[in-house]
């Protein structure tokens, strides 16, 4: 069963800080993987997306890698600001399957002054 | 800039009674979706679809059904609701080619009494 993994699920860190979230996945044919955002009670934005033939992607203080074969990615933000705080997705899109994303059940972030 | 709108941001209704959930995207979209999310437990894909009146279930279907006449809307029904259907419901829309991304509606957060 293909299946999406996010460690830890919550976490909670200074201002200043910077972190990494994990994500791993069952099955390394995918087409891609991607980070969204979501903020309380609102849908989800997208922040990095990174095709499978791509180890990284950068956006700002954000950086996600990707490592198919041992199944992971993670989500490296560089300086984090109570901005920051929200919840974070890693949903994968595994191969032929129409295009749908498996989604982890997320990394509650908070940043506190 | 893609836009996919939800006709409800929260809807309250009673159990028994039939619910539609309507999502409109303006990006000619071939594929669409239907996640409901709850805590914990991440996005799950309950219905999606891959052209007009085309339709596959997702993970988790009962109790749902869904109707796609027009390519830009794609509707949610709840032929009998129940309370355990009390969840945040989000649509998606994306391309048919591997490797895009998909593009999220604001969700619908329904109650169910």
């Amino acid at each position: 069963k293909q299946e999406v993994t996010q460690i830890p699920a919550a976490l909670s860190v200074p201002e200043g800080e910077n972190l990494v979230l994990n994500c791993s996945f069952t099955d390394s044919a995918i087409y891609n993987l991607q980070w969204f955002r979501q903020d309380p009670g609102k849908g989800l934005t997208s922040l990095l997306l990174i095709q499978s033939s791509q180890r990284e992607q950068t956006s700002g203080r954000l950086n996600a890698s990707l490592d198919k074969s041992s199944g992971r990615s993670t989500l490296y933000i560089a300086a984090s600001q109570p901005g920051d705080s929200a919840t974070y997705l890693c949903a994968v899109m595994f191969s032929g399957g129409y295009n749908k994303l498996i989604f982890g059940a997320g990394t509650r972030l908070a940043v506190h002054p | 800039d893609v836009k996919v709108t939800q006709s409800s941001r929260y809807l309250v209704k009673r159990t028994g009674e039939k619910v539609f959930l309507e999502c409109v995207q303006d990006m000619d979209h071939e594929n669409m979706f239907w996640y409901r999310q709850d805590p914990g437990l991440g996005l799950r894909l309950i219905y999606f679809s891959y052209d007009v009146k085309m339709k596959e279930k997702g993970d988790i279907p009962e109790g749902y059904s869904v109707s796609r006449e027009k390519k830009e809307r794609f509707s949610l029904i709840l032929e009998s609701a129940s309370t355990n259907q009390t969840s945040m419901y989000l649509c998606a829309s994306g391309t048919s080619g591997g490797g895009d991304t998909q593009y999220f509606g604001p969700g619908t957060r329904l109650t169910v009494l």
